[in-house]
């Protein structure tokens, strides 16, 4: 239980381009779901937290304009990387809290993002 | 902002050796989480520990959270190459609905010679 997919696992795009990246929660329903990017031998960096049906929360640093999060349903979260540039490549994570365990983050495979 | 620092960074190991990796809070932890990831992978989750002395098991793999709640120790006990990988370890800071966002320490990677 508690498996959470994103798609793509990964994307090539020119500069200038905008991305959409899914994370879907597959067997439990989502009221919260979490974006992290992480460069090459790094940690992860929390981007934002999204709420079901509300605004998301970005972090201090973090674009809102650039990255775009719709959490539109109890299994579904997406992030539009917006015009993207080159330093926008990266590895993109999502993660999910199920209402029946609010302790456990539930991670997806990733999105590996390659821009020109 | 909580702070978390992995040591060591990257350990090497020959199969069938036990392990430690440490992890070290700046604040009072209220919750820590040790996950291991694939390079180029999501995360796997592992265990969560929140009270202070607590130590779960799970297979091979011990953690603990020792009594002022500040430092986690991962301990591998015979370890085979199917642990190699990126071991990270997680803190939560406050609690309740979307305030379970966690802070990272920059990960400890295993590798594990046959």
């Amino acid at each position: 239980g508690a498996v959470v997919s994103q798609h793509p696992s990964w994307v090539i795009c020119k500069s200038g381009t905008s991305v959409k990246i899914e994370c879907r929660s597959l067997d439990f329903q989502a009221t919260t779901m979490f974006w992290y990017r992480q460069f090459p031998k790094q940690s992860l960096m929390l981007m934002a937290t999204s709420n079901e049906g509300s605004k998301a929360t970005y972090e201090q640093g973090v674009e809102k304009d650039k990255f775009l999060i719709n959490h539109a349903s109890l299994t579904l979260s997406t992030l539009t990387v917006t015009s993207a540039h080159p330093e926008d490549s990266s590895f993109y994570i999502c993660s999910a809290l199920t209402s029946g365990r609010l302790d456990t983050q539930y991670f997806g495979p990733g999105t590996r993002l390659t821009v020109l | 902002s909580q702070e978390l620092e992995q040591s060591p960074q990257s350990l090497i190991v020959q199969e069938g050796k036990n392990l430690t990796i440490n992890c070290t809070s700046s604040k009072t932890l209220y919750g820590l989480y040790w996950y291991k990831q694939k390079y180029g992978e999501g995360l796997i989750f592992l265990m969560m520990l929140q009270k202070g002395g607590e130590e779960k098991s799970h297979e091979k793999i011990t953690a603990k959270l020792d009594e002022k709640k500040q430092q986690s120790s991962l301990h591998i006990t015979a370890s085979q190459p199917s642990h190699a990988g990126i071991y990270l370890c997680g803190a939560s800071s406050a609690g309740g609905g979307s305030n379970y966002k966690l802070t990272f320490g920059k990960g400890t990677l295993l590798t594990v010679n046959p």
